[in-house]
Order: structure tokens, then sequence, then C-alpha cells
């Protein structure tokens, strides 16, 4: 595998399941992300990971969890979604947390929620 | 806060054509990121830009980064089928690893 995997790549789950993302980069960074992109409007940025630290929470629900146990995996909880959660979620990373961060995207998880 | 600005929203061109696009901001950014994303896919890297004047080119895409700090474009020449999808400018804001995304170009080619 190279660059950044994502899985499941489509998930449809219920607003009472529990399911988790997966994210595994290859690139050996350093820093990870959760981006959240629904239909007309800009990626929103969920979470931030640097050396395995969540260093940025941008007013995420608390329904959205995410952990990172290494550098290369970073994962994404749900439980008790609603439908307004269902939206294509990119894991990215990048080298460091820093100024010229190029980041590198997953092709995505497409979430549906009922 | 900081915002990008994307125009066009959406171009259809027909193949062959050479495309301009363009991302604007009232506040000044340190690097221009282009970013293309295909339907169902996460976005591709396309050009980074990191210099005040910087023309840099990919193929048939070249971007620069404005002057001023507050603008950068993008143009593709020669448009083919498969320059099909969403052009996204994105910045980082300040060094908090915060990349900031305009809302996207969509660009379709007839053929």
């Amino acid at each position: 595998e190279t660059g950044v995997t994502q899985t499941p790549r489509h998930l449809v789950m219920g607003m009472t399941n529990k399911k988790s993302l997966k994210c595994e980069q290859h690139l050996g960074h350093n820093a990870m992300y959760w981006y959240k992109q629904s239909a007309k409007k800009p990626l929103e940025l969920m979470f931030v990971y640097s050396l395995e630290e969540r260093v940025e929470n941008n007013s995420v629900p608390s329904r959205f969890s995410p952990e990172c146990p290494n550098s290369s995996h970073l994962f994404l909880h749900l439980h008790t979604l609603q439908p307004e959660d269902s939206a294509l979620y990119l894991c990215a990373s990048s080298q460091e947390r820093g100024y010229a961060n190029e980041q590198f995207f997953g092709p995505g998880t497409r979430l549906t929620v009922l | 806060g900081q915002q990008l600005n994307q125009s066009p929203q959406s171009m259809f061109i027909q193949e062959g054509e050479d495309v301009s696009m363009n991302c604007t901001s009232s506040s000044i950014f340190n690097t221009w990121l282009w970013y293309k994303q295909d339907p169902g896919e996460g976005p591709v890297l396309l050009i980074a830009l990191y210099k005040a004047g910087e023309l840099t080119s990919n193929g048939r895409l070249t971007a620069q980064f404005g002057i001023t700090r507050k603008d950068s474009f993008l143009n593709i020449s020669a448009s083919i089928p498969s320059d099909v999808g969403i052009y996204f400018c994105a910045g980082p804001k300040s060094n908090t690893g915060k990349l900031i995304f305009g809302q996207g170009t969509t660009l379709q080619v007839k053929p």
C-alpha cells in the first residue's frame, strides 16, 4: 500500500449504531487529520494529531471520537450519529504540523446515516 | 477570520480550451496549495507554492503565487476530458497545521 488509505470506502449506519473509520498513512508523516466534506460546503477540519497527540479539536460533537494509537494510524469512532452527519470523511497526513504543510489525502469514507 | 474565495464556481468548456481560475483572500498567505478532487475520491495535491511571485508548472498545469500574497491562479492548458473535477485552493492558517480551503471550482470538459 502507498500513500494514505481509508477503510471502509462506504458505510451505511443507523443512528443507534457504533462504527469506526480507519486511516493508515504509509508516508512516514508525523501529523494526521480528519476532515468532513459535505455537499456544497468547503472541507471542514475536525481533528489534528501531531506525534499521536491531539492538538486541535474544531468544536466537533462528542459523538465523533478520534484515536491515534501511533503515527501511522488514525481512527474515528462514531456513535449515535444524526442524519446530518452523512458526508465524505477524509483523512490526511503531512510531514509535520507546521507552516508549509503539504497534506496528502486518502480516498475518503462515504458515510450515510439513516 | 481567514477565508479563501474561488472563482468561477463552475466552468463548462470544450476539450482543447485553456482554463483559468483564481483564489483570493483578504488575508496574507505564505503558502498556496492547489488540489484536484475526482468524484468519490480524496483531493490530490497538484501544485504547492511557497514564494510571492512564484510560477510553478506541473505538466499542463501552471500556478502562480500572487505578489500581494492574497491571491493565486491556476491555469490548465489544452484541457482534456480527464481534467474534469473540482479544483480547490488551500492555505495554512499561521502555524497551526490547519489548512483553509476554498469552496472549489467545478470543471466540466465537453469532448
